[in-house]
């Protein structure tokens, strides 16, 4: 089956420590993005990505970092410079060359203690 | 920069018809994006607007006006599985699509 796998669905993390989200398309999709909700509110991009080996910040980067080894990959670390990092972490991916419309994976629920 | 507004919160009746509004202000104009996200779920999509007018699609319609920055998403014959929330997009110019998304419209459909 093709799609976005996201893993795991919860986590739980201990303040002052980094942890490392899995996101992982077999969709062959160009591009993809990183995502932050919180509750009652709309999606915030933390970082994206249209090639390997390249990536690039969104509006809240801050105490995150990406990598973009390969194309079906794209992890992202929450570091502990992250202030707040307790929210819902929805990765995305689009196509580039064929249609505009980003495709979500299931998220991952990530609450510090 | 870019702005969206949508309401908070709607509610309305089983089989009755609701429409969600979206007013939205971009430096360069690349379409319009509804997703629909059920509680604690990833968005999935559901339209894409880039020329005025209505398009249907089943139950579901989403209206785009270019000029005066807005759209609305037309559900008809409400149904229960239809309570969640309804998020508004819209893409940055020129920035690999990235979306600015509205902080959606939560909908609760009663008996």
């Amino acid at each position: 089956d093709g799609g976005i796998t996201q893993s795991p669905k919860y986590l739980f993390r201990k303040e002052g420590q980094n942890v490392t989200l899995s996101c992982e398309q077999n969709l062959n999709h160009d591009a993809m993005y990183w995502y932050r909700q919180d509750p009652g509110q709309g999606l915030r991009l933390i970082y994206y990505s249209q090639i390997v080996n390249d990536f690039q910040k969104g509006d809240i980067a801050e105490g995150y970092s990406v990598s973009r080894e390969k194309k079906e990959s794209f992890p992202l670390t929450v570091t502990s410079a992250q202030k707040n990092p307790t929210a819902f972490y929805l990765c995305a991916s689009r196509d580039l060359t064929s249609t505009d419309t980003q495709y979500f994976g299931p998220g991952t629920r990530l609450t510090v203690l | 920069g870019q702005n969206i507004d949508q309401p908070t919160e709607m509610t309305a009746t089983e089989g009755a018809i609701v429409q969600i509004n979206c007013t939205y202000q971009t430096s360069g104009f690349n379409g319009l994006f509804w997703y629909q996200q059920h509680a604690g779920e990833a968005p999935t999509f559901l339209s894409y607007n880039v020329l005025d007018g209505l398009e249907e699609k089943g139950r579901f319609s989403s209206f785009l006006s270019r000029s005066k920055g807005y759209s609305y998403l037309l559900l008809k014959e409400l149904q229960m599985k239809d309570s969640a929330s309804y998020l508004c997009a819209v893409p940055y110019p020129n920035a690999g699509n990235m979306l600015t998304f509205g902080g959606g419209t939560r909908l609760m459909v009663k008996p």
